[in-house]
Formats: C-alpha cells, structure tokens, sequence
C-alpha cells in the first residue's frame, strides 16, 4: 500500500528550527516529484515546496531563505528544514506525491511557534 | 504568482441539490487545474486533475470543466459526505496557488 507518514512536528520558539520527516511506501520518493503544503489553524492551503524527480527545487517566497526541501533515497524518505521560525509558519504540514498537482497526501504533522 | 480567486466562499445547500463552485485565474493556464476536498481533521483529498479529469475512486457526481481562465466544480446530487471545504489549486507555474476555499454546510 502506498503510504506518506510526517513527523518531527512540535512546539518551538520564535528563531528556532525543526526538522520535518515524511516517510514513504509502497513508491520511491525520489522517482516521484513530492511537495510540502501546510495549513495555519483555520485557513486554507499554501503550498510550500517541491522537490523534482531530478533534484531540482522550488519554494514559496514566505519561507524562502529560511526552508530547505530534501530527500534520502536510502531511507526513502522526505524532509523539510525550517530555520528562523516565526509565529506565522504555525501550520498543519502535511507532505504529497505530485503529478499535476499533490495527489496523495500524508495525516500531517502540527507545528507551532510560540514563545 | 498566479492568483486563484474561488467562489463563492460559502453556500449552504440540501442533499440532492447541484452546486457549482468557480475558480478564475489571474492569466491563462491551460487546463492546470486541480480540485480538492477537504473535511475537518482531513487532509485534502484530490477530486478532479487537468481541470475535467476525474481521480480514481471518486464518484462520478463530482465534475470538472473550463481551461484558461475559468473553471468550475459540480456535484451533480449533493450527498451528507460531501458536506466539506473545496479547494482549487493551478499547477501551471510555481508557486503552486490554491483558491481560497469554498465550504458547503447543510442548509
């Protein structure tokens, strides 16, 4: 069954970082284009990132600078670096497999700034 | 960046209504469209791609249609499940935009 788990969400402090997984199965994340889109408390979609099958990346100008989209073939798995948080990045994060478009989406994982 | 604006915002309908929801771009993009449902403590679900093709295992009530500009959602017979928030999203140039949402409550 193809399958996308996040995690690494938390609760940090303004100008803090944290580190977002999202491991899949049942398809290789790096064969596939994979995005992350979050979701503050409340409000609609905001797409936030893609990484291309060919390593190739694209990010939002909110978090431009500050986020880092990557893989690990070996581990099959997605990431999500954000550095210099700010009250505004709290958000439902969730991760997706991208044809035109993310199709298949993982359950999210909550983050939080907050001092 | 290509601007999605989707209405209405909300709108309230009865089981076995029809409900049209629109999403205009702010400049052509072919048929890169995208519409998603999303219920509360969900995470977006896709319903239709290229603009009128429909995502496996969706029920066929739901329909898409427009390129360029305009596009528009339909639910044919409205059913207590689909009860939710809609979302369009263009995927013809990035940043990726998604419209502002459109909840369907019960009336």
């Amino acid at each position: 069954e193809e399958q996308l788990v996040e995690s690494g969400g938390g609760s940090i402090q303004p100008g803090g970082s944290l580190r977002l997984s999202c491991a899949a199965s049942g398809f290789t994340v790096s064969s596939n284009y994979m995005s992350w889109v979050r979701q503050a408390p409340g409000k609609g979609l905001e797409w936030v990132s893609v990484i291309y099958s060919g390593g190739g990346t694209y990010y939002a100008d909110s978090v431009k600078g500050r986020f880092t989209i990557s893989r690990d073939s070996s581990k099959n798995t997605l990431y999500l670096q954000m550095n210099s948080l700010r009250a505004d990045d709290t958000a439902m994060y969730y991760c997706a497999r991208d044809s035109r478009g993310p199709f298949q989406w993982g359950q999210g994982t909550l983050v939080t700034v907050s001092s | 960046d290509i601007q999605m604006t989707q209405s209405p915002s909300s709108l309230s309908a009865s089981v076995g209504d029809r409900v049209t929801i629109t999403c205009r771009a702010s400049q052509g993009i072919g048929n890169d469209l995208g519409w998603y449902q999303q219920i509360p403590g969900k995470a977006p679900k896709r319903l239709i791609y290229a603009a009128s093709s429909l995502q496996s295992g969706v029920p066929s009530r739901f329909s898409g249609s427009g390129s360029g500009t305009e596009f528009t959602l339909t639910i044919s017979s409205l059913q207590p499940e689909d009860f939710a928030t809609y979302y369009c999203l263009q995927h013809n140039s990035y940043p990726l935009t998604f419209g502002g949402g459109t909840k369907v409550e019960i009336k």
